[in-house]
């Protein structure tokens, strides 16, 4: 079955740097490659995802990057904020019913 | 509603009592998803529904653990003789369809054992 692994488990960036997390899914299949971010106590929200059919994807600070070849998929946000603190989920799914989550990114954006 | 729907939000109880925890998708949303989230831990995939049915029960951590839906709408997950590793944040989702779509998350339920 599919699995997906994330990296880093924690980061911890400066206010107006750069944050980059990866992963890396087994399922050549995988074809739906979303991100969630989880905020302290709330529910996860899906704030960008990509399909195979395209590498990049950009939505103003955050943007999606997939390697299909490699198997793997990065977020970056850049011009992190204090609001961006918060744990990132990535997952993928092979367009069947089942999607499978990274572990998760606990991130720190330091005022 | 305008979003999905758990209820109830916190649930205490006793080790060897059963609980029900309830989810009321987004209108419209065939797809319904049931996870675990343990302390500080991902999202542990427990089982899903298209429809009324469900294809895949394997997630499931014991027979212990049922879940059901009917009229294609509300969906409930019982825990029999729950256990202390049962506490986590039970977290459902729905979709439009099954196969590649977001999910949205209700806020969950946060289910203590004692």
């Amino acid at each position: 079955g599919e699995n997906v692994e994330q990296h880093p488990s924690t980061l911890s960036v400066q206010e107006g740097d750069s944050a980059v997390i990866k992963c890396t899914y087994s399922d050549s299949a995988s074809n739906y490659f979303p991100w969630y971010k989880q905020e302290l106590g709330k529910r996860p929200q899906l704030i960008i995802d990509i399909r195979s059919n395209v590498g990049e994807k950009k939505d103003q600070r955050i943007a999606v990057t997939l390697n299909k070849t490699a198997k793997h998929f990065s977020l970056h946000i850049t011009e992190t904020q204090p609001e961006d603190s918060a744990v990132y989920f990535c997952a993928a799914n092979t367009g069947g019913f089942k999607t499978i989550f990274g572990a998760g990114t606990r991130l720190f954006v330091k005022a | 509603g305008a979003g999905v729907s758990q209820s109830p939000s916190n649930k205490v109880t006793e080790k060897g009592k059963d609980v029900e925890l309830r989810c009321d998708p987004i209108s419209g949303h065939t797809a319904l998803y049931w996870y675990r989230q343990s302390l500080g831990q991902g999202l542990e995939f427990l089982i899903y529904f298209q429809g009324n049915s469900a294809p895949d029960k394997s997630g499931l951590p014991s027979d212990r653990f049922s879940a059901e839906r009917t009229g294609g709408s509300v969906s409930t997950l019982t825990i029999q003789r729950t256990q202390q590793e049962d506490s986590a944040v039970y977290l459902c989702a729905s979709s439009l369809e099954y196969s590649n779509q977001p999910q949205h998350f209700g806020d969950g339920t946060r289910l203590s054992i004692l």
